[in-house]
């Protein structure tokens, strides 16, 4: 099992409309997580850190179920500007220097 | 000064030249790290620093040889490479080693031809 996996998308919503994102982890043991953002031919950005059981900022929120080893993040009132894709990231946990990757949420809203 | 800068941020070399990615980072952070992003793959770790030792080299080949010469500096120097090193070549950097926030530079697109 991958350490960090993601729906690859695409999602394409209309504008305004709220949009969820699930990621699952496979090490029970991991105690943070980020959300990235990345945007076409540019360097993931940090979205949110999330801690305990969950982080909202604004439109976006983080939510994390450790029993069923998920994170979710949900976008509300979708703005043109959200469109990029998505990274969900978990720390290894085994004592190393590594952040897991996955292979990103591609988010398309649409006019 | 932003964060992480990244030079060149375009670089394109045949298979038998010698070029080097230059990063620096004016966050005050001890770790530096190089990754690997390929198209439609996730991205690829290829070696971390922290305060200045290597940390990590995950099986990456001998054609790409990191340096760090200080805390705030970190480079990737490139020989004799392949079509498929071709990647977006990403520097970051966090406070400490071990699974802190990191903050990406802007990346240097390479091309081998």
């Amino acid at each position: 099992r991958k350490e960090v996996e993601q729906d690859p998308g695409p999602f394409n919503v209309p504008e305004g409309a709220t949009v969820a994102f699930n990621c699952t982890y496979s090490n029970s043991a991991s105690q943070s997580f980020f959300w990235y953002r990345q945007d076409c031919r540019k360097e993931p950005k940090l979205l949110m850190s999330v801690y305990s059981s969950g982080n909202e900022d604004g439109r976006f929120t983080a939510q994390l179920n450790r029993a069923s080893q998920y994170i979710s993040l949900l976008i509300r009132d979708s703005k043109l500007s959200d469109s990029a894709t998505y990274l969900c990231v978990v720390p290894d946990q085994t004592g190393a220097n590594n952040l897991f990757f996955g292979t990103g949420t591609r988010l398309t809203v649409i006019p | 000064e932003t964060g992480v800068t990244q030079t060149p941020r375009h670089l394109v070399m045949g298979m038998t030249n010698k070029k080097s990615l230059k990063c620096e980072q004016h966050l005050g952070h001890n770790a530096m790290y190089w990754y690997k992003q390929s198209a439609k793959k996730p991205l690829e770790l290829m070696f971390v620093y922290s305060l200045e030792e290597r940390v990590e080299n995950n099986s990456v080949p001998s054609r790409f040889s990191p340096e760090c010469p200080n805390s705030s500096h970190l480079f990737l120097h490139l020989h004799t490479l392949q079509p498929e090193d071709s990647a977006l070549y990403l520097c970051a950097s966090s406070q400490d080693r071990g699974g802190s926030e990191q903050y990406f530079g802007p990346g240097t697109r390479l091309t081998v031809t």
